[in-house]
């Protein structure tokens, strides 16, 4: 497809389990973010890929919370042992490059830790 | 700390009518401010955006107002319609950065 991609959709664990979520940025897009989205909420900052430089962490919650991404693909979000306070909508966005340039968004993995 | 403040949570208006939505910021240092569109179970659009160097940018039924001296910017949908019913972020960025500050957010419904 030509858009950003996340999977899963929907995810629904229990507290305590770890989680894994994925991310397809557009092809071409060197730029890769994480936000998070509770309800009711603005986006949060997580995290920012670009390209082969040390990604900025600074806006992870925890150490319960990493992401790697390979290259200029892929990314994933890990989120281990989990608690309830991490449910929320979690989105990604990809753009060509970091500084003002559109970024693309996915249609996000909504996380439900029960 | 959320550097950028969004009003009303909601609102309802009717099809034909004017939909306006309100923030405001602290750091004057932003330099740039989008509008994102958010339709259930689909990621943020960017919808239009400004820089405080002009006072107004419309396109088609959107019109963004920015007010430099009161720090604080807004969207107008003229005309609203019903497919505009979702969910706006403002948002703000600064300088040499990628990083958003996104307001809470106002979920606009249109009625018919």
């Amino acid at each position: 497809g030509a858009g950003v991609s996340q999977s899963p959709s929907n995810k629904v664990t229990e507290k305590g389990k770890d989680v894994e979520l994925r991310c397809d940025p557009i092809s071409g897009h060197t730029a890769l973010y994480w936000y998070r989205q509770r309800l009711g909420q603005g986006l949060e900052f997580l995290i920012y890929f670009q390209g082969n430089s040390a990604p900025d962490k600074s806006g992870l919650p925890s150490d319960r919370f990493s992401a790697e991404r390979t290259g200029e693909s892929v990314s994933t979000l890990t989120i281990q042992r989990t608690q309830q306070e991490d449910s929320a909508v979690y989105l990604c966005a990809s753009s060509w490059a970091a500084l003002n340039t559109e970024a693309f968004f996915g249609q996000g993995t909504r996380l439900t830790v029960v | 700390q959320q550097q950028v403040k969004q009003s009303p949570q909601s609102l309802i208006v009717q099809k034909g009518g004017i939909s306006i939505i309100n923030c405001a910021y602290e750091n004057t240092a932003f330099d740039y401010f989008p509008w994102y569109q958010q339709f259930p179970g689909k990621g943020p659009a960017l919808l239009i955006a400004i820089r405080p160097d002009v006072s107004e940018k419309k396109e088609g039924r959107f019109t963004i107002s920015f007010n430099k001296s009161a720090k604080q910017f807004s969207l107008h949908i003229m005309d609203s319609q019903p497919g505009d019913s979702a969910t706006y972020f403002c948002a703000a960025k600064l300088p040499n950065d990628y990083k958003l500050s996104f307001g809470a957010g106002t979920t606009v419904t249109v009625r018919a």
